[in-house]
């Protein structure tokens, strides 16, 4: 069965303060890995998509990096408006279904 | 904005009452999808479509029917509303990109509460 696991659930930073978000996965045939930004009462919004192990993606502050069993999603020196929950999703070869994990919130204080 | 209208965005309904949710897309992307968010749960899948008049099941589809009459719309109803189907609802577009179904885009969510 498709498992994706993200830690830490909550984290709190200083603005300025870098560091990442695990997700880790088992899946069979992965055909993407996925990572969204969701704002309260909003749906979520995509970042990036990885394919294959080694691939990085990144987009001003964020990072994604993506081995055979885990991706990060790396902030460096985040500002208060990266404050959000980010998601991680995967989807395997055989379906068109994005499995999620539960998400990491992410607080970042001035 | 991914061109995804979700209504109505907010609905407040009584046990054993059906409800209908829309999803509507300018995008002319051929896939659909409607997800519910739930604490503790992350978002799964209810259903989906791969074209018009084309759906198939999610992860948790029991008490949920879905039609897509034309291309632009995905319609979700909930037959007899249950206290347990109080979530929120996001509507999901992707197309394929070189022959691979890609990126799933969201709708803004449409808050269902059951009474």
């Amino acid at each position: 069965e498709d498992q994706v696991t993200q830690s830490p659930e909550a984290l709190r930073l200083q603005e300025g303060e870098s560091s990442s978000l695990n997700c880790s996965y088992t899946v069979s045939g992965l055909r993407g890995l996925f990572w969204y930004r969701q704002d309260p009462g909003k749906g979520p919004e995509f970042l990036f998509t990885l394919y294959s192990a080694g691939e990085e993606k990144e987009k001003e502050r964020l990072k994604a990096t993506l081995t055979k069993k885990e991706s990060f999603l790396h902030i460096t020196a985040p500002k208060p408006e990266d404050s959000a929950t980010y998601l991680c999703a995967v989807r395997r070869d055989s379906g068109y279904a994005l499995n999620f994990g539960k998400g990491t919130s992410l607080l970042v204080t001035p | 904005d991914a061109g995804i209208t979700q209504s109505p965005r907010h609905k407040v309904t009584e046990t054993g009452t059906p409800v209908t949710l829309r999803c509507h897309q300018t995008e002319n992307h051929r896939y659909m999808y409607w997800y519910r968010q739930d604490p503790g749960h992350g978002l799964r899948l209810i259903h989906y479509s791969y074209g018009v008049k084309d759906t198939d099941k999610g992860e948790v589809s029991d008490g949920y029917s879905v039609s897509r009459s034309k291309t632009e719309d995905f319609l979700l109803t909930l037959e007899s509303a249950t206290s347990s189907q109080t979530s929120v609802y996001f509507c999901a577009i992707s197309e394929t990109s070189r022959g691979v179904v890609d990126t799933q885009y969201f709708g803004p969510g449409t808050r269902l509460t059951v009474l």
